[in-house]
């Protein structure tokens, strides 16, 4: 039940690019995307809503397929300060505003 | 504005002993969620209570934990005769639609 997020981890210079899946089992209404940092709170990113849209905050965009049940996020020349866990959370068509969130994806930028 | 605050922000107890942690949301926020955090881990749902609904508890891993939330506002987890694995973080979120905006969390030790 809880989505599976790939890769795990991943180690990127400054100005590489990253994508992070999400993948349900379940049908899904809505992909929320949270970033958090050591020792901090989960920080809101984006949220997608069924229709396939693709969203963008400045270098970070991310799509979702309702069929594939997948979102998918991207971070374009990327920079130090996106360092950080990322979590995707879902919820399921009957179930508004409650989030499963997904197992993270640790990305660590390096100078 | 005030963002979502908890109390206390590290407690330390011993094995068997009761805690009580403290969440105040964002003021109009109808919404409240508790999640835990276990190092490394990711974030499990744990309570969620919608306006005057009866809370979502299907979280709850076991009777030992409880939440109220008193007039849609202050919520309080308690967890009795707490065990070492109950150590994590515990972190609550409020949201007034479907962005959720976490607290600083509480560092729950048990000895």
């Amino acid at each position: 039940q809880q989505p599976v997020q790939s890769p795990q981890a991943v180690i990127l210079r400054e100005g590489e690019d990253a994508v992070i899946n999400c993948s349900s089992s379940k049908a899904l209404y809505s992909v929320h995307w949270y970033r958090q940092k050591h020792g901090e709170a989960p920080v809101f990113l984006m949220i997608l809503l069924k229709g396939g849209e693709q969203k963008g905050h400045e270098k970070i965009s991310a799509s979702f397929n309702e069929k594939k049940q997948q979102s998918s996020l991207y971070l374009t020349a990327s920079q130090l300060s996106y360092s950080g866990t990322y979590f995707c959370g879902t919820e399921p068509p009957r179930a508004t505003n409650k989030l499963i969130f997904g197992t993270g994806t640790l990305l660590a930028v390096q100078p | 504005g005030a963002g979502v605050s908890q109390s206390p922000s590290n407690k330390v107890t011993e094995k068997g002993k009761d805690v009580e942690l403290r969440c105040d949301p964002i003021s109009g926020h109808t919404a409240l969620y508790w999640y835990r955090q276990s190092l490394g881990q990711g974030l499990e749902f744990l309570i969620y209570f919608q306006g005057n609904s009866a809370p979502d508890k299907s979280g709850l891993p076991s009777d030992r934990f409880s939440a109220e939330r008193t007039g849609g506002s202050v919520s309080t987890l308690t967890i009795q005769r707490t065990q070492q694995e109950d150590s994590a973080v515990y972190l609550c979120a409020s949201s007034s639609q479907a962005t959720q905006y976490f607290g600083p969390g509480t560092r729950l030790t048990v000895l």
